[in-house]
């Protein structure tokens, strides 16, 4: 199985950066989702590493070290509206099919 | 439109009274999957499918029924629904193998069992 951690909360300001991370442990690591989830509704995709560095997508870029079991979510000009929780997942192909195991999420509060 | 619908989107029912909680996705996905979501807890999965007639146990699969007759759609189903499972349900549904797209997720349904 995988073990997958990431800090429980974080509180940044409007217009700062902030990093979010994302440690794993995986047996056949196959790639690493992250996901935006506002209160009450459905996750969406956010952003997909396989290999090793900088994924980069407008404000949001998302880096993976496999050797390390590390990821983090780089959020530039924070928002309000980035106020939500981040949902780190891992895919590990000795999983049956696609499954993918999620992480506990990390609730960002942006404060004006 | 690409979706996963999922429906209703809130219930309040009583103890033991059965309810089924319909999932339908559009996209020919063969991998469909349920999970519940608790404060503090997380996604958790309950049951998936990855075909027709074909489903098996998540990590909290006790109190849950499912089935996949057709592709397309995936029941949740509680035969006598229990207050410890009100909760936010989520179904999603993703195509097989490896690739950068992820799960496909139904807007979710808040559930309360009184």
């Amino acid at each position: 199985g995988q073990n997958i951690d990431q800090p429980t909360e974080m509180t940044a300001t409007e217009g700062a950066i902030v990093q979010i991370n994302c440690t794993y442990q995986t047996s056949g690591f196959n790639g690493l989702f992250w996901y935006q989830q506002h209160a009450g509704e459905a996750p969406t995709f956010l952003s997909y590493n396989v290999l090793d560095g900088l994924e980069e997508k407008g404000r949001f870029s998302s880096f993976l070290s496999r050797s390390k079991g590390y990821s983090y979510l780089l959020l530039k000009e924070l928002q309000m509206k980035d106020s939500a929780s981040y949902l780190c997942a891992v895919r590990d192909s000795n999983n049956a099919g696609n499954m993918l195991t999620f992480g506990g999420g990390t609730r960002l509060m942006v404060k004006p | 439109e690409a979706q996963v619908t999922q429906n209703p989107r809130y219930l309040i029912t009583v103890t033991g009274k059965k309810l089924t909680v319909t999932c339908s996705q559009n996209m020919n996905h063969e991998y469909m999957s349920w999970y519940r979501q608790d404060p503090g807890l997380g996604l958790r999965q309950i049951y998936y499918s990855m075909n027709v007639e074909v489903t098996d146990k998540g990590d909290v699969p006790e109190g849950y029924k499912v089935s996949r007759k057709e592709k397309r759609n995936f029941p949740l189903i509680l035969e006598s629904p229990s207050p410890n499972q009100t909760s936010l349900y989520f179904c999603a549904s993703s195509p097989l193998g490896t690739g950068d797209y992820g799960y496909t997720f139904g807007s979710g349904t808040r559930l309360t069992v009184v």
